[in-house]
């Protein structure tokens, strides 16, 4: 089974701080994702990086950063939280192979900015 | 561009009624299609997946899906569903030739089963 560990369930941050929301992956996949999830919003994507120290814009890039300095982990980087960047946030990884090219979702990190 | 329109957000069952979500994309092209669930408290998990050959796709819990390529559908289905279906059900949809692959979701179904 393919594991998405996001290191950090519950955060709760104050505005102005910054956050760094870490995943690790254990399936050596080239892709990986974040995003944030909102109620009524569905899933929108923050970055994403389909290698080692690649990263692209998803569609929400605003007031975020990330950081692929190897295969297995993505680290997300607010680098000073606001109050609207209270979200739920999921890591996912991407199976590219010819049977597979599903997403593989981390459990979530729910940051509350305050 | 593509997107992913999810026509219920929110839609309320008993059990053993039949079930059936409306999702229509917009990309044009070749596109390879997912329902994926999260049940209360758990994290997302694939529920089933289409990328050619049978349009009529099953996946786990008795659920499938019709692809209508002339429609741009991937309605999802279940025939009776149960109180532990209860859960946020997304539609995505990935190309490809679009940015390494990479899903656009819908805004997510919620449903809830009465016992």
């Amino acid at each position: 089974d393919v594991k998405v560990t996001q290191s950090s369930r519950y955060l709760v941050k104050r505005t102005g701080e910054k956050v760094f929301l870490e995943c690790v992956q254990d399936m050596d996949h080239e892709n990986m994702f974040w995003y944030r999830q909102d109620p009524g919003l569905g899933l929108r994507l923050i970055y994403f990086s389909y290698d080692v120290k690649m990263k692209e814009k998803g569609d929400i890039p605003e007031g975020y950063s990330v950081s692929r300095e190897k295969k297995e982990r993505f680290s997300l980087i607010l680098e000073s939280a606001s109050t609207n960047q209270t979200s739920m946030y999921l890591c996912a990884t991407r199976d590219s192979s010819l049977s597979g090219n599903t997403i593989y979702f981390g459990e979530g990190s729910w940051l509350t900015v305050v | 561009a593509q997107s992913v329109s999810q026509h219920n957000h929110h839609v309320i069952l008993s059990e053993a009624a039949s079930l059936e979500l409306g999702c229509n994309y917009s990309y044009g092209g070749t596109v390879n299609l997912f329902w994926y669930v999260q049940y209360p408290g758990q994290h997302l998990q694939l529920l089933l997946k289409y990328f050619s050959g049978d349009p009529l796709v099953k996946g786990i819990k008795g659920f499938e899906a019709e692809f209508i390529k002339s429609k741009f559908s991937f309605n999802l289905r279940k025939p009776s569903v149960q109180w532990s279906d209860t859960a946020e059900y997304f539609c995505a949809v990935n190309n490809e030739n679009f940015s390494a692959g990479k899903s656009t979701f819908g805004d997510g179904t919620t449903l809830t089963v009465k016992p």
